[in-house]
């Protein structure tokens, strides 16, 4: 069955930069697209980023443009996003869900999810 | 602000029927057949109910049914049910350099 398992909940810095990760198995990796999407505390969820599995291709949300960073690891199935100059305000669950076209934009599987507290 | 417009709650009595919108624009909404809906619990991931405005994935009951009217898409459930209790959300693909815009979430209460 189709899995997705993120990295450990991090406490980080203002100013610093976090690096999640997310573990895909129970299918074919390169043959999806995976997003990031993520959650305030009491919030709604806001989409940050894709990366084409297959050919490392990204796009990120405006919004994100520039302190976030998507990559993919195919020898061990797992997909990474990385923000940069952490501030309180990106305190949230981050969590990774897959795309079964990548241009249909829905996503038919989520990880658990990482929470990411940036306090000083 | 979310770019997609929905309620902040609705409530209905199980065996009822609810609706829930979806508002947004010409960019996103009305402009593309990329219509999703999530169903969010309390402390959970959210989970895919409806795809590309009215279809739904395998295992989700025929309970849940989406549509679109213009820049309005929208998500029915009939016959309430107890376990239906959570967060929703819409989303759609949007030409503006945001890519993917969320609603802001509906709770559902069922009384």
């Amino acid at each position: 069955q189709v899995q997705l398992v993120h990295s450990g909940a991090e406490v980080k810095k203002p100013g610093a930069s976090v690096k999640v990760s997310c573990k895909a198995s129970g299918y074919t990796f390169t043959k999806y697209a995976m997003h990031w999407v993520r959650q305030a505390p009491g919030q709604g969820l806001e989409w940050m980023g894709w990366i084409n599995a297959a050919s490392g291709n990204t796009k990120y949300s405006q919004r994100f443009q520039g302190r976030v960073t998507i990559t993919r690891d195919t020898s061990a199935n797992t997909v990474y996003m990385e923000l940069s100059s952490l501030r309180s305000e990106d305190s949230a669950v981050y969590y990774c869900a897959r795309d079964p076209y990548g241009y249909k934009f829905y996503f038919d599987f989520w990880g658990q999810g990482t929470l990411v507290t940036v306090s000083s | 602000q979310s770019a997609l417009t929905q309620p902040a709650s609705v409530s209905g009595s199980p065996g009822q029927s609810i609706t829930i919108s979806c508002t947004g624009t010409s960019s996103d909404v009305g402009g593309y057949n990329y219509v999703s809906w999530y169903q969010q619990h309390p402390g959970k991931a959210p989970e895919l109910m409806i795809y590309e405005v009215s279809n739904r994935p395998s295992g989700v009951s025929d309970r849940f049914s989406g549509s679109k009217s213009g820049n309005t898409a929208s998500l029915t459930i009939s016959g309430l049910q107890a376990e239906d209790e959570a967060d929703y959300y819409c989303s759609s693909y949007t030409s503006s350099s945001t890519h993917v815009v969320f609603g802001g979430g509906t709770r559902l209460t069922v009384l």
